[in-house]
């Protein structure tokens, strides 16, 4: 099973900042890394798939890089409704698994 | 527009049992793979399991493996996950989504919370 360390585990950022969350696979994954956010109480919605294609309806703010183990997820000017956890999730191999969640508060 | 709700979650004892349903609406259901994905409660996501869209292949998580089984009904644009011999550890929220040509899950429902408690 390919395992998925994500990092941090919790950030808080000000508004206009930039955030960077990072995703390392134990197995190289080629660029099967896809993004998501979930906000409390809601259920997670795409941001990026294959690792830097953006999802339709995804705010421009958010980009996605990487191949291979090591991946990014870059809000490149934070706002407040980007409070959420965010999620990294590889599709190269089975079982599918998801990292352990980032959560980015507003300063 | 794309639309899964899911339906079926409840509170069960260890050991019994509990069938979960996802109606889709808004695209081809017959063109996608679907997954069902969990969440206990404050714990991140977990892939529980898969199918093809013609239902000719399914895969499980190994914590489920032998206990849930997935299925589908493209007639009626519905999907299943029969769970038995439920255990305390089942406890989750319990996502249906669609799974997208590039693998990833672009459609989601809203959930739907199984109990498993004494």
């Amino acid at each position: 099973e390919i395992v998925l360390t994500q990092s941090p585990d919790f950030q808080s950022v000000a508004p206009k900042e930039r955030v960077t969350i990072t995703c390392r696979a134990s197995q190289t994954i080629g660029s099967s890394l896809h993004w998501y956010q979930q906000k409390p109480g809601q259920s997670p919605k795409l941001l990026v798939r294959y690792a830097s294609q953006s999802f339709s309806g995804a705010p421009s703010r958010f980009s996605g890089s990487g191949s291979g183990t090591d991946f990014t997820l870059t809000i490149k000017s934070l706002e407040a409704e980007d409070a959420a956890t965010y999620y990294c999730h590889q599709s190269g191999s089975l079982p599918f698994t998801f990292g352990g969640g980032t959560k980015v508060e507003i300063k | 527009e794309v639309q899964l709700v899911e339906s079926g979650g409840g509170s069960v004892q260890p050991g019994g049992s509990l069938t979960l349903s996802c109606a889709a609406s808004g695209f081809t259901f017959t063109n996608h793979w679907m997954v069902w994905v969990r969440q206990g409660p404050g714990k991140g996501l977990v892939w529980v399991s898969r199918i093809k869209s013609d239902g000719a292949i399914t895969t499980y998580a190994d914590s489920v493996k032998g206990r849930f089984t997935v299925s589908r009904d493209n007639a009626k644009n519905i999907l299943y996950l029969q769970m038995n011999s439920l255990r305390v550890e089942d406890t989750a929220v319990y996502y249906c989504a669609r799974e997208s040509i590039s693998e990833d899950f672009d459609y989601w429902g809203q959930g739907t919370l199984v109990t498993v408690s004494s």
